[in-house]
């Protein structure tokens, strides 16, 4: 199975709504990122937490990690319909020589105007 | 305008044709990735490069290729041994560095391959 296995699946909420989504992982991390992607596109970076770090914001977006627990949460606060995108998180493990990203299987988010 | 290209974004071909999918780059990264997405399933690492000449297997390599003989240029080849190649590939790169904040991944804009 994945190494990140995001929840939930999918999340349908109201424009000015808070949106929630968990990440949980089964391995040792170097950091964990989160990544948005828009419908038939690539994906976009939103936010990189370090394994010592236990919050981080960056403007509507609060990343935790709970390495204890081997999981992590994206906040997005006061969404907008623009928000609309599938998330995803990202574990990077070290393999020696380099590093590698190891995706889950994503959030789709919706969020009706 | 620096960034990550990935042509042609559609793409169609026969059963049995080797295709090779093209990704350049001009942000002067070392790192490169390929990586096949499948719904419902995130993505899944094909084939990566830390460095111009050297390109290592990811978790499902059967059936596709990579060369790295520029810098700015990671080529896929999805070859007829490749059972199921009908997904959407996009392709990334990185500064290459193990942690931190220089192991952020910039994605192109992805191929759609489909086969006939």
């Amino acid at each position: 199975s994945q190494q990140g296995e995001e929840d939930p699946q999918a999340l349908s909420i109201q424009e000015g709504e808070n949106a929630t989504m968990n990440c949980s992982y089964k391995t040792s991390i170097n950091n964990l990122q989160w990544y948005r992607q828009n419908s038939g596109r690539g994906l976009v970076h939103l936010i990189l937490i370090r394994s010592n770090e236990r919050e981080k914001h960056s403007g509507r977006l609060r990343v935790t990690l709970d390495t204890s627990k081997k999981s992590s949460s994206l906040l997005i606060t006061a969404s907008r319909a623009a928000d609309t995108a599938s998330y995803f998180c990202a574990t990077e493990i070290y393999g020696g020589a380099t590093n590698k990203l190891i995706f889950g299987t994503g959030t789709l988010l919706a969020v009706q105007p | 305008d620096g960034g990550i290209t990935q042509s042609p974004k559609y793409l169609f071909r026969k059963e049995g044709q080797n295709v090779t999918l093209s990704c350049e780059q001009n942000l002067n990264h070392d790192a490169m990735y390929w990586y096949r997405q499948d719904p419902g399933q995130g993505l899944r690492l094909i084939y990566y490069s830390q460095i111009v000449n050297d390109f290592q297997k990811g978790d499902i390599a059967e059936g596709y290729s990579v060369s790295r003989e520029k810098k700015e240029s990671f080529p896929l080849t999805v070859t007829s041994a490749q059972k199921n190649p009908t997904a959407f590939y996009l392709c990334a790169s990185s500064r290459g560095l193990a942690g931190g904040p220089l192991s952020e991944q910039f994605f192109g804009p992805g191929t759609r391959l489909t086969v006939l």
